[in-house]
């Protein structure tokens, strides 16, 4: 099976744009989580999607929002970017049989200027 | 709310030698489960090892093995027959039976010397 992919690898925005990271899952996966990784903050939860809706969600500001399609393909949205939104962004996908198992793409790296 | 905290910020181990990365962690879950990914330079998250909190038997992959100690609330990671490619930032997280939500610890930079 393919794994996790995301697009783009690699991104640059301005401060005050917006900018939107796609994560496709492995086949048959219906969970997809997101995670910010940051060298003073280390890994931090954003929010997890299954069957297209927000399951869990942890403590980042309302300028961080996703959604999931019908595909399990999901997509995270960060408007108003700041300087401190510069960060590797991770997404993960689990099997319905070990939801609590997750296996990760490889990043979208994103700096704002 | 879950916590993992890794002690050791970097660790050296010699090609083919032994090495443990020390991992504890705190919990109001009754059930949980616990990880060891690892995160060479490309970035890539990989899963390393699972372990479930109810088994008592402690998880096994390979060269790879922890020690579980859930009175103490501590999950080793032992790697035995170090390799080369064994170099990476080696990150212990904790989850909850309900859901994806993983904790991350701070991670230990594992250095491996031929």
């Amino acid at each position: 099976k393919a794994g996790v992919t995301q697009t783009p690898r690699y991104l640059i925005k301005t401060r005050g744009q917006q900018v939107t990271l796609s994560c496709s899952p492995i086949s048959g996966h219906r969970s997809v989580s997101w995670y910010q990784q940051t060298p003073g903050q280390g890994l931090q939860f954003l929010f997890e999607y299954f069957s297209e809706t927000q399951r869990n969600k942890g403590n980042f500001p309302g300028r961080f929002s996703g959604r999931q399609f019908s595909n399990s393909r999901s997509e995270m949205n960060v408007s108003t970017l700041e300087l401190g939104d510069s960060a590797l962004y991770l997404c993960a996908s689990s099997p319905q049989d070990r939801a609590n198992t997750q296996y990760f793409g490889p990043g979208t790296r994103l700096t704002v200027l | 709310a879950q916590t993992v905290t890794q002690s050791q910020p970097e660790m050296s181990v010699q090609e083919a030698e032994t090495v443990t990365l020390s991992c504890t962690y705190d919990t109001s879950e009754s059930d949980y489960y616990l990880f060891w990914y690892k995160q060479p330079p490309s970035r890539q998250m990989i899963l390393v090892i699972r372990q479930e909190a109810y088994k008592q038997q402690n998880a096994t992959e390979n060269r790879f093995s922890v020690n579980f100690q859930k009175a103490a609330k501590s999950f080793s990671l032992k790697i035995s027959d170090s390799q080369l490619g064994d170099a990476a930032m080696y990150f212990c997280a904790s989850g909850e039976t309900s859901g994806s939500r993983l904790t991350f610890g701070e991670g230990t930079q594992l250095t491996v010397n031929p």
